[in-house]
C-alpha cells in the first residue's frame, strides 16, 4: 500500500533554532513530492514542489530534499520564527497507474516559541 | 489573482438535506480536485477532473457527485447528507495532473 508517514507528529522549538521535518514514503516510484503549510482553520499553502529527478528545492529559509532510494524527504527550516508555527504536510504523487492523486501524510504540528 | 475560491465557508445541514459546494480558480488550470480532511485520516481525494469535460472518482466518492461546469468551476454535490460527511472540504487546482496543486480556503460542513 502506498503510504506517507510524517514523524514526529508534533515538534516544539525555541525561536531561532534550525529544524528538520521528516517525511517517508513506501514506494520509490514517485512523480513528485510537495510540502504544504496549513494554519489552524485555513487551507493548504504550497511551500515547495520537488520533481522525482531533483534532489532538493529551496525557497527563502526553506530547503526540501528528496532521496527516492531511501523513500525520504526532509524539510529544513532555518532560523525558525514564531510565524512558522503551523502544521506541515508532505504529499507524494506516485507514478504509474492513476497518477492524478496526491497521497498525504498526517502532518507535523510545529510550534516555535518566542 | 484570487487563486482558488470556495463557497460557502461554513454550512450546517440536517441529515438528508442536499447542497452544492462551489469552487472556482482563476489560474487557467486544467486539473481540479475535491478533497476532504478529517481528524486522524488526513486529506483524501473525493473526485477530480483532469481537464474540462472529464471527471473521475478518487478514494472516497460514495455519497458525492461533481460537475466540471467549465474550465474555471468545479462543484461538489451532496445529494442526501449524512453525519459521516461532516468534514472540511478543500478544492484544489493544478496546471495538469502532474503539476503543483493549489488549495482553496475550505468549506467546514456539519451534518446533524
Amino acid at each position: 500500500k502506498q503510504e506517507v508517514t510524517q514523524i514526529p507528529a508534533a515538534l516544539s522549538v525555541p525561536e531561532g533554532e534550525n529544524l528538520v521535518l521528516n517525511c517517508s514514503f513506501t514506494d520509490s516510484a514517485i512523480y513528485n513530492l510537495q510540502w504544504f503549510r496549513q494554519d489552524p482553520g485555513k487551507g493548504l499553502t504550497s511551500l515547495l514542489l520537488i520533481q522525482s529527478s531533483q534532489r532538493e528545492q529551496t525557497s527563502g529559509r526553506l530547503n526540501a530534499s528528496l532521496d527516492k532510494s531511501s523513500g525520504r524527504s526532509t524539510l529544513y527550516i532555518a532560523a525558525s520564527q514564531p510565524g512558522d508555527s503551523a502544521t506541515y504536510l508532505c504529499a507524494v504523487k506516485y507514478s504509474g497507474g492513476s497518477n492524478y492523486k496526491l497521497t498525504f501524510g498526517k502532518g507535523t504540528l510545529l510550534t516555535v516559541n518566542p | 489573482n484570487a487563486g482558488v475560491t470556495q463557497t460557502p465557508k461554513f454550512q450546517v445541514l440536517k441529515t438528508g438535506q442536499s447542497m452544492t459546494l462551489q469552487c472556482a480558480q482563476d489560474m487557467n488550470h486544467n486539473s481540479m480536485y475535491w478533497y476532504r480532511q478529517d481528524p486522524g485520516m488526513g486529506l483524501r481525494l473525493i473526485y477530480y477532473s483532469a481537464s474540462e469535460g472529464t471527471t473521475d472518482k478518487g478514494e472516497v466518492p460514495n455519497g458525492y457527485n461533481v460537475s466540471r461546469l467549465n474550465k474555471r468551476e468545479f462543484s461538489l454535490r451532496l445529494e442526501s447528507a449524512a453525519p459521516s460527511q461532516t468534514s472540511v472540504y478543500f478544492c484544489a487546482s493544478g496546471a495538469s495532473s502532474y503539476n503543483e496543486q493549489f488549495f482553496g480556503p475550505g468549506t467546514r460542513l456539519t451534518v446533524l
